[in-house]
């Protein structure tokens, strides 16, 4: 089965730069996405087909795509960054969704 | 408003089953194609199945394919999951999600329901 590859956690200061990076052999040619969630809550959509940010997103988030990585990149990170990120994308036919297995983003 | 309420889930023994309801509202539902995701207490998220808008195309992860069936009533603006020969594995608070299509995302999310297997 198709699966997207995350760090289990990335630590930054408030201010600096944090990147969270998801492999998946299928993203050459699929868009990946990518969900912030906080504790119980249910998930949001920070960047959308790689690049895209959603109305009300920060600026300070970004999203890129490279061969096999996207990258999610959070440019000044803030305290109240922290959260789980997940990558999105699908398998290389469209059939099977999955969620990368998610990183623990810590800013202190 | 784009709403979706999930219900049915609770305490059922290993090997038992289980059937989820989400319900619809604020959007065309017939026009829109649907997932379920879980999540495990502590654990991450899992893509469990998808629909498409007319119920004809599914899809399932490794981890439930044989077991769960998911189908919808576009009449009823309801979506389904029926969860049989349950495992402790399958412990996990269960969401409904509005597809964007095309290889999309999920951009509408439930509360979720939480489902426990356990004797």
């Amino acid at each position: 089965s198709y699966e997207l590859t995350q760090p289990p956690s990335v630590s930054v200061s408030p201010g600096q730069m944090a990147r969270i990076t998801c492999s998946g052999d299928a993203l050459p040619k699929k868009y990946a996405y990518w969900y912030q969630q906080n504790s119980g809550q249910a998930p949001v959509l920070v960047i959308y087909e790689d690049t895209k940010r959603p109305s009300g997103i920060p600026e300070r988030f970004s999203g890129s795509s490279s061969g096999t990585m996207a990258t999610l990149t959070i440019s000044g990170a803030q305290v109240e960054d922290e959260g789980d990120y997940y990558c999105y994308s699908t398998d290389s036919n469209g059939n099977q969704r999955v969620f990368g297995g998610g990183t623990k983003l810590i800013v202190l | 408003e784009v709403q979706l309420v999930e219900s049915g889930g609770g305490l059922v023994q290993p090997g038992g089953a289980l059937r989820l309801s989400c319900a619809a509202s604020g959007f065309t539902f017939s026009g829109y194609e649907m997932n379920w995701v879980r999540q495990a207490p502590g654990k991450g998220l899992e893509w469990v199945s998808y629909i498409s808008s007319n119920g004809y195309t599914t899809y399932y992860a490794d981890s439930v394919r044989g077991r769960f069936t998911i189908s919808r009533d576009n009449a009823k603006n309801s979506l389904f999951l029926q969860m049989n020969s349950l495992r402790a594995e399958d412990t996990a608070v269960y969401y409904c999600a509005r597809d964007t299509g095309n290889d999309g995302y999920n951009d509408y999310w439930g509360q979720g329901t939480l489902v426990t297997v356990s004797s």
